[in-house]
């Protein structure tokens, strides 16, 4: 069954360090997202894509957040200059219609 | 804004015990509605769905879940838990159409002894 990959799944970056964050959804799906949880908090929205623009984001997506689909497969959320806040579990998902699918995360670790 | 609402953050059931676990949400319209499963250290696995139709709906491993529209709800239940259950679960809701974002309750985390 097709399934959502992340890369890596563990992050360990300094403060102010730029970061990208790598996925591949599922290869017929047209939507896509990235969700963050903070240990012990809810799963929150970050930003949503589809034909090549952001379609929405949060209050969170700030301009240190960007987001590419570089090419046919790949689904990119870069953090130009981490701060500790931003440790958290990274989550991509991709929709085809009304079902989002999640990848497994990539655990965001900021010193 | 849409909310959820999960008022159980943990749960303890015996193995072989009948689990429900609740959520309700806060929106102008009936959203799609979703249970997510996460074991510890995995992402997010889809339990269930609801759109439209049957308001009573079954998922993976033998959970269901039944849609309440007067009373905003949408509770996930199993009849009978095993110890692999254990795990977070999380209610969500989506705007219909649109690329929407899912909104999340603040996850149940369910111990399951034996």
């Amino acid at each position: 069954e097709p399934e959502v990959t992340q890369t890596p799944s563990h992050q360990v970056t300094q403060m102010g360090q730029e970061v990208i964050l790598r996925c591949v959804p599922i290869s017929n799906h047209l939507y896509f997202y990235w969700y963050r949880q903070i240990l012990g908090q809810k799963v929150e929205f970050l930003v949503s894509f589809y034909n090549n623009e952001i379609s929405e984001k949060s209050e969170i997506f700030d301009d240190q957040f960007s987001v590419e689909r570089p090419d046919g497969s790949n689904f990119t959320l870069k953090i130009r200059s981490t701060k500790l806040e931003d440790s958290a579990m990274y989550f991509c998902a991709s929709r085809l219609v009304d079902t989002q699918y999640f990848g497994p995360g990539t655990r965001l670790t900021v010193l | 804004a849409q909310s959820v609402t999960q008022p159980d953050i943990h749960i303890t059931v015996s193995e072989g015990a009948s689990l429900e676990l609740r959520c309700n949400y806060s929106y102008g319209a009936t959203p799609y509605l979703f249970w997510y499963v996460q074991s510890p250290g995995q992402g997010l696995q889809l339990l269930l769905k609801y759109f439209s139709g049957d308001t009573l709906v079954q998922g993976i491993k033998g959970f269901e879940a039944e849609f309440k529209r007067s009373q905003s709800s949408f509770n996930l239940r199993k009849p009978s838990v095993h110890w692999s259950d254990a795990a977070e679960y999380f209610c969500a809701v989506g705007l219909r159409g649109t690329a929407s974002k899912l909104t999340f309750g603040t996850g149940t985390r369910l111990q399951v002894t034996l």
